[in-house]
């Protein structure tokens, strides 16, 4: 069974803070990696992928890949209360272009 | 640019009662298409997905069905719904070749079954 593994959270962070949101994989096969924001009653919004080892960064989002390590992570800078939302790594497994998704952390942001 | 049209937007039936989501993609040619259920506190479940018209893959057996009469349209169908039905269902569309295969949701159907 190939796995994306996130922590539920819910991670409360401060206003103007990095959020760190950590997403682990179990195949190895993996190539490329989707981090998605969905908020309350709303569907899933890509808002990043990445397929290199290292960082991509698309304005105050950083996504990081460590294929040795088989983690991916998305930093948030200056956190702002609108990105408080469910945040859902996604990755195919090695074979298949049909991305298995985790099951999101929560990022409450506060003022 | 593409986009991605659901309808209903949301939907309370009764159990036993039939079922059809439509689900409709502009701007792109053959895409790849798929169905999710997102049931409350859980994640993402892929029921079907289709690479071109007739053509239909289940994930997960169970009372639904799917298909793909147009290039651009897939429909999600049950004869007969069951109370675990309910959830939050999810169209989403992603190129056949020359990406990532990153994938493109629509608004999604919250469907309550009673």
């Amino acid at each position: 069974q190939k796995e994306v593994e996130q922590n539920s959270g819910p991670l409360s962070v401060p206003e103007g803070a990095i959020a760190s949101l950590n997403c682990t994989y179990s195949d190895r096969g993996s190539q490329s990696f989707f981090w998605y924001r969905q908020y309350s009653g709303k569907s899933p919004e890509l808002i990043m992928f990445i397929y290199s080892n290292g960082d991509k960064e698309d304005g105050r989002f950083t996504a990081q890949l460590n294929k040795a390590s088989q983690y991916v992570s998305l930093l948030i800078r200056d956190s702002q209360p609108s990105d408080s939302a469910t945040y859902l790594c996604a990755a195919p497994s090695g074979g298949s272009y049909i991305p298995t998704f985790g099951r999101g952390t929560s990022l409450i942001v506060h003022p | 640019s593409q986009t991605i049209h659901q309808w209903p937007a949301t939907l309370v039936q009764p159990v036993g009662s039939p079922l059809s989501l439509e689900c409709t993609v502009e701007g792109t040619s053959n895409p790849n298409l798929y169905w999710y259920r997102q049931a409350a506190g859980r994640g993402l479940q892929l029921l079907f997905y289709s690479v071109g018209i007739g053509q239909i893959s289940s994930e997960v057996p169970q009372n639904l069905s799917a298909s793909r009469p147009q290039d651009r349209q897939f429909i999600l169908s049950s004869k007969k719904l069951l109370l675990s039905d309910s959830g939050f269902y999810l169209c989403a569309w992603s190129v056949q070749a020359g990406g990532h295969n990153e994938q493109f949701f629509g608004p999604g159907t919250r469907l309550t079954v009673l």
